[in-house]
């Protein structure tokens, strides 16, 4: 079974460039999160949806952020004027509510670099 | 969102076992606890979970204190391939996972 599948897995881009980070989460879940880590401020939930619909984008830190998910099978994370303070390691995770609490499967990351 | 208490860091000799104290204090009734492990470049992983009564799976053991306010995960016996961030949540149903610090584990050859 295919995990949460992120893309690109790097990417270096100049300050003011848009970045368009991608998620598939795994068929049949119906929750999924985007977090980011840096080692400042470890993991923050940054938006999550349940059934496509955003529920809590509390932790999006600015207007430069936004997060849409089309359909059940894809969100994108975009940034739009990128700063260097935006390069960190993005996650893309999903979760299947009907199961035991709120296990989350987590993809590899999206490691950005903003120059 | 989750407010969980975790040592930083912790050392362990390679095939002794480690325990890895949370405390979630503010935990509800029906809120399940669950750790979550990140090894070096990687995203975190589960690891395992539980509500009330202890837990064994093949990556580790659960065991959850009586009033629920903490939890300890058990790994049986330290590999070096263990050594990774641990973190411990709860949640359950339509809450969001946010996680905290962890503890850093080095298993030591």
């Amino acid at each position: 079974d295919a995990g949460v599948i992120q893309s690109p897995r790097h990417e270096v881009t100049e300050m003011g460039q848009e970045v368009t980070l991608r998620c598939k989460p795994i068929s049949g879940h119906d929750y999924l999160f985007w977090y980011r880590q840096t080692m400042m401020r470890g993991l923050e939930l940054l938006i999550y949806f349940n059934n496509n619909v955003p529920i809590d984008d509390s932790g999006m830190p600015e207007d430069r952020f936004s997060a849409k998910m089309p359909n059940a099978s894809f969100s994108t994370l975009k940034i739009q004027p990128s700063e260097p303070r935006d390069s960190a390691v993005y996650f893309c995770a999903s979760s299947f509510i009907a199961g035991p609490g709120n296990t989350i499967y987590f993809g590899e990351g999206s490691w950005l670099t903003v120059v | 969102d989750a407010k969980t208490t975790q040592p930083n860091s912790m050392e362990s000799n390679e095939e002794e076992p480690v325990h890895l104290p949370c405390n979630h204090s503010t935990i509800s009734g029906t809120d399940y606890i669950h750790w979550y492990r990140q090894l070096p470049s990687q995203g975190p992983e589960y690891v395992i979970h539980g509500l009330t009564s202890n837990v064994n799976n093949r990556m580790a053991s659960l065991a959850i204190a009586e009033d629920r306010k903490s939890s300890t995960l058990i790994l049986h016996r330290a590999t070096l391939r263990d050594a990774a961030v641990y973190y411990c949540t709860y949640g359950g149903g339509y809450q969001k996972v946010t996680f905290g610090t962890g503890t850093k584990l080095q298993v030591i050859p």
